[in-house]
């Protein structure tokens, strides 16, 4: 069974701290799909990151940097100099690939950020 | 660049009504979603359509019901409205590229749904 544990439910820092959210997956598929999406306080879901089981490398794009690694099941997310404009809840998701592929997101409960000034 | 639109964005309803909440995926997407999100929950997967046939089913209750039409834009119709139906009701649209490939779910708004 495919299943996502984002095990931190808040994490609070302040302005200019570095801040790493975990997340740690389940799934049998030996090709799936990891995802980030950040939710603002506004409720909109907003597309981080995609990435393939196949594409360990690490990204980082401006302040956000991803670390996936298949040996340990997981896929953290870590925002180097945080901002105010950072604070929301932030997902992780899962979606396995094969014959009966859908592309349903799993999601974890998510991680509340909040940065403080 | 044009994103999923969900319309309306708020509803409010009494219980045992019934409501219609549509979207519209990006153009040239052929996958629709709907996830439901209770309050401090994460999304829940409810049911998916694929080039106008349901693909996948999730957690939906026996009464709600969905459709896409020949434009690809859904519908997601719920009956019997329950206080506990209360929720932000996504639409999340995609391409799919190849035969299984997973392309990425691009969400829209949120349709806030209220039932007193």
């Amino acid at each position: 069974a495919q299943k996502v544990t984002q095990a931190q439910t808040e994490i609070s820092v302040v302005e200019k701290e570095d801040v790493t959210l975990d997340c740690v997956y389940e799934t049998r598929d030996t090709t799936y799909y990891l995802f980030w999406y950040k939710q603002p306080p506004s409720g909109e879901l907003v597309f981080l990151i995609r990435r393939n089981s196949f594409d360990e490398q690490n990204e980082i794009s401006g302040r956000y940097s991803w670390n996936f690694q298949k040996s340990t099941s997981s896929f953290n997310f870590t925002i180097t100099a945080s901002q105010v404009v950072d604070s929301a809840v932030y997902f992780c998701a899962l979606s396995e690939e094969g014959s009966s592929n859908t592309g349903k997101l799993i999601f974890g409960q998510g991680t509340t950020l909040q940065v403080k000034p | 660049a044009a994103g999923v639109i969900q319309s309306p964005r708020h509803l409010i309803k009494e219980k045992r009504e019934t409501a219609t909440l549509k979207c519209y995926p990006i153009p040239r997407h052929d996958t629709v979603y709907w996830y439901q999100q209770g309050p401090g929950q994460d999304p829940q997967f409810l049911i998916s359509f694929y080039e106008k046939m349901q693909s996948d089913k999730g957690s939906i209750p026996d009464r709600f019901s969905a459709q896409q039409f020949s434009d690809y834009h859904s519908e997601l119709n719920m009956s019997s409205l329950e206080l506990g139906d209360s929720a932000l009701y996504f639409c999340a649209s995609s391409s799919r590229q190849l035969a299984g490939e997973v392309d990425t779910q691009y969400f829209g708004p949120g349709t806030r749904l209220t039932v007193l």
